[in-house]
């Protein structure tokens, strides 16, 4: 049971670049999220999906685009970086939506735009 | 706005000492307060969850309050160790649309000296 796996690691763009972060979970949550953390700042939430095929806004959503096509796999798009957009990335599952179920982060992805 | 604030940003104690951290917060509707540590490098890991009804939750040596009425909670490290060198981050709960929406503080640094 490896959790919550994120690809890649870490990743250098130059602005105006796109590409791909992908999350997979083996829990078979219905819920995932995207966070971006940045320094002196708590994570803030992008994107989230409360089941395949479905998406929503969270706080910070502009820039990014994601997909769910499949349940355990959630994806955040960049198309076209910025140096704004230089973060961590932290992916995140739930089995449901809030109350007592435990959300589960995986190790994030370190972005850096030049 | 929902907002949650923690204090002290950053704390340095001995080896073997306890220390609380705090959390205010001002989140509605209010759905649960977690708190989370946070290595260098790694996600956040889930440390205790409370819901509305609940006003401590213990696990291993840290123990979580919450007063709901003053909207406020603290986390209490006992005996500390080195490992429990970290960001300690405080999450409030809320809603929006039927969705779990998350608003997460800034962190506490935490350093145990040895």
């Amino acid at each position: 049971n490896a959790g919550v796996t994120q690809t890649p690691k870490f990743r250098v763009l130059k602005t105006g670049q796109s590409m791909t972060l992908l999350c997979a979970q083996d829990m078979n949550h219905e819920y995932m999220y995207w966070y971006r953390q940045d320094p002196g700042m708590g994570l803030r939430l992008i994107h989230y999906s409360v089941g395949e095929g479905t998406t929503a806004k969270g706080e910070v959503p502009d820039g990014y685009n994601v997909s769910r096509l499949k349940k355990q796999n959630f994806l955040l798009g960049l198309e076209s970086a910025a140096p704004s957009q230089t973060s961590v990335y932290f992916c995140a599952s739930s089995l449901t939506s809030g109350g007592s179920y435990e959300q589960y982060f995986g190790p994030g992805t370190r972005l850096t735009v030049t | 706005k929902n907002q949650v604030e923690q204090s002290p940003q950053s704390l340095i104690i001995l080896e073997g000492k306890n220390c609380t951290l705090q959390c205010n917060y001002t989140v509605s509707p209010f759905s649960n307060l977690r708190w989370y540590k946070q290595d260098t490098g790694r996600g956040p890991v889930s440390l205790t969850i409370m819901t509305f009804s609940e006003n401590t939750k213990s696990n291993g040596r840290y123990t979580a309050t919450l007063d709901a009425d003053t909207k406020q909670s603290s986390l209490h490290i006992t005996a500390s160790q080195l490992s429990d060198s970290a960001s300690y981050i405080c999450v409030v709960g809320g809603s929006s649309g039927g969705s779990y929406i998350p608003t997460f503080g800034r962190g506490t640094s935490l350093i145990v000296h040895p």
